[in-house]
């Protein structure tokens, strides 16, 4: 079983709308993190988690959310998608702050 | 603010051949890591560089870090088809542990 999952894999979605994308870990790892990914671009960090209580904004948190339920879990909430949100985002953890671990993505798409 | 800048970032390049990605950053840091993505899938770590002189070797890869010269180098020998995908360099800042990417390099190997 994969070590980090994200669910869903695909989602498409209208503007307005709000979602949320989920990831899990099985990595007993404290810090977790999401990214956004646009074609041709490098990665560009939205929010991180260094534990349940500590919860930091990252470079593009405009426009989204996050929740970190347990060591395990945290999400990503688009409270209102818009166009310019369609991208590949990715979950990350990471122990100590050293190299981190992706999940497999999610494709998202606003319309 | 840190910065990280890979060039090329499009090679095209025959199997056989040598070659080397370059990766320069704006600030001083002692980690850095490279990562590989084929289309539509996750990152996979390849290297971790925590120390001014580190040299890696994997196959036909090798990274080096020189923190001196905020520059490190994916050297790429006797280059196969199994290598072609992008590949990223990300530089860790000391404050927060947070990872800077640079945009990636697209590597295309010809039969």
């Amino acid at each position: 079983d994969a070590d980090v999952t994200q669910t869903p894999r695909n989602r498409i979605t209208k503007t307005g709308k709000r979602i949320m994308l989920e990831c899990s870990q099985t990595k007993g790892h404290d810090r977790m993190y999401w990214y956004r990914q646009d074609p041709g671009l490098g990665l560009q960090l939205i929010y991180y988690s260094f534990d349940v209580k500590d919860i930091n904004k990252g470079e593009i948190s405009d426009g989204y959310s996050v929740s970190r339920q347990a060591q395990a879990k945290f999400s990503l909430s688009l409270e209102s998608a818009i166009p310019n949100q369609t991208a590949l985002y990715f979950c990350a953890t990471s122990d100590g702050g050293r190299e981190q671990y992706f999940g497999p993505g999610t494709r998202l798409t606003v319309t | 603010e840190l910065k990280v800048e890979q060039n090329p970032l499009f090679l095209s390049m025959q199997e056989g051949k040598n070659y080397t990605i370059y990766c320069n950053y704006s600030t001083t840091s002692d980690r850095l890591y490279w990562y590989r993505q084929d289309p539509g899938k996750s990152l996979e770590s390849l290297f971790v560089l925590l120390s001014n002189g580190a040299v890696k070797q994997e196959g036909r890869l090798m990274a080096s870090l020189d923190t001196k010269a905020r520059l490190s180098t994916l050297h790429i020998t006797a280059a196969v088809h199994d290598l072609s995908a992008t590949y990223f360099c990300a530089v860790g800042m000391d404050s927060n542990y947070q990872l800077i990417w640079g945009a990636g390099t697209k590597l295309i190997i010809k039969p």
